[in-house]
């Protein structure tokens, strides 16, 4: 089975820090996603990346940066962390022609205080 | 504008009984739908998906779901709901403008013993 592995399932961090969420999947997928999930809003969509060194803004960009380096790694950075960024972070990918059937990571909760 | 809409935030079903999970959608061109169940602490993980064909689409752990094009939807059926079914259900429809995925807001699936 296709994994996609988010480094930590629950995290605090301070209002102001630099925050990285990592995002690792073992399938050779090209499409990577980064979104987040807030009660009643379902999931909203910060980046994508349809391959290496390749991003694309989604729809809440502001306040967040991605890096992918490697094919298989996917980091969501938040440059300086704000309270209203605490929320579930949600990793995604899936494989070119394989019609959107996406697999996700088993999700970040992260709280900023 | 596309969009996918699921009007219930909530549905409770006694066990044993038939279950729906409605949603509609608005898309220009022809539809692919999605729906997927999130367990509590868990990531999203894929039910079934409508492209093309068969109008009932059959899915994961019993699941179905009727496109039905006249009405513009696409509900999430169970002939006879478990308990271990509980848990938030999400229906996406691909953008045709950006072929990325969009969400309804979810609905949480109650299921009494």
């Amino acid at each position: 089975d296709v994994k996609v592995t988010q480094s930590s399932r629950y995290l605090v961090k301070r209002t102001g820090e630099k925050v990285f969420l990592e995002c690792v999947q073992d399938m050779d997928h090209e499409n990577m996603f980064w979104y987040r999930q807030d009660p009643g809003l379902g999931l909203r969509l910060i980046y994508f990346s349809y391959d290496v060194k390749m991003k694309e803004k989604g729809d809440i960009p502001e306040g967040y940066s991605v890096s992918r380096e490697k094919k298989e790694r996917f980091s969501l950075i938040l440059e300086s962390a704000s309270t209203n960024q605490t929320s579930m972070y949600l990793c995604a990918s899936y494989p070119d022609g394989e019609n959107y059937g996406y697999t996700f990571g088993s999700g970040t909760r992260l709280t900023v205080v | 504008a596309q969009s996918v809409a699921q009007p219930e935030d909530q549905v409770n079903v006694a066990e044993g009984n038939p279950l729906t999970v409605k949603c509609t959608y608005s898309v220009s061109g022809n539809p692919y739908l999605f729906w997927y169940v999130q367990y509590p602490n868990r990531g999203l993980q894929f039910l079934l998906k409508y492209i093309t064909g068969d109008n009932l689409v059959k899915g994961s752990y019993g699941f179905e779901a009727e496109f039905n094009k006249s009405q513009t939807s696409f509900h999430l059926k169970k002939p006879s709901a478990l308990v271990s079914d509980s848990a938030l259900y999400f229906c996406a429809v691909r953008d045709d403008s950006n072929y990325q995925l969009i969400w309804g807001a979810g609905t949480k699936l109650i299921i009494k013993p």
